[in-house]
């Protein structure tokens, strides 16, 4: 059990640009969300899978936001034309149905 | 929807003191509840659970029980220690919806 691995840790992009970020969760896990934390806050939910079908998605999240699951292994989550009210941290987190999550480190993004 | 409120911080203790972290939440239906620690420099990490009322979550010395009626999670410990110096986020998930809901988190100082 290597854990929830995610990549890159930091991604610093110019607005308007389009970033992915990509998660890898335990793989006997067979659900997955994406959430985003800001400092003094806490994880905001944007979006989960389970096994592959994405079955919810945060009312919060924009049009410019999109999550994928392909083969219900690793997801990915893109960001299109980068605001500077992205810049968060995207943290990645999988489980079993009924237990906690376990969390991956987090991918920081900065967008100047 | 769902929330949960967490006493406000920053909690600061000296070794060996009692600590209490007052959690309570807004829920329809009888979620789980959680707490999480984020030590400096790392990731979530589930701390304790508790799936139904009365339930006692434990690990590493902290407590919390499931109050119903009180809609209420408190964390205690009877003795910290300047290593779990951390922030702690409360958390419930709705097994239905999948998603968990976290609090801001409670910043811990432990002095020696």
């Amino acid at each position: 059990d290597t854990g929830v691995s995610q990549d890159p840790r930091h991604k610093i992009t110019k607005r308007g640009q389009n970033v992915t970020f990509r998660c890898d969760p335990i793989s006997e896990h067979n659900r997955l969300y994406w959430y985003r934390q800001t400092l003094g806050q806490g994880p905001e939910f944007l979006t989960y899978f389970q096994n592959e079908a994405q079955l919810e998605k945060s009312r919060l999240l924009s049009d410019r936001f999109s999550a994928e699951r392909p083969k219900g292994s690793f997801s990915t989550l893109e960001i299109q034309r980068t605001e500077q009210g992205d810049s968060a941290m995207y943290l990645c987190a999988s489980n079993r149905e009924g237990a906690g999550y376990t969390f991956g480190s987090g991918t920081r993004l900065t967008v100047v | 929807g769902n929330s949960v409120t967490q006493m406000e911080g920053p909690v600061t203790l000296s070794e060996e003191a009692f600590l209490t972290i007052n959690c309570t939440y807004t829920a329809t239906g009888y979620p789980s509840l959680f707490w999480y620690v984020q030590y400096p420099g790392e990731g979530l990490q589930l701390l304790l659970k508790a799936t139904k009322a009365d339930d006692k979550g434990s690990n590493k010395g902290f407590e919390a029980t499931y109050r119903k009626e009180t809609t209420s999670f408190h964390l205690e410990k009877g003795s910290v220690q300047v290593s779990d110096s951390a922030v702690y986020f409360c958390a419930l998930s709705d097994l239905q919806a999948g998603k968990s809901t976290f609090g801001d988190g409670t910043t811990l100082t432990v002095k020696p």
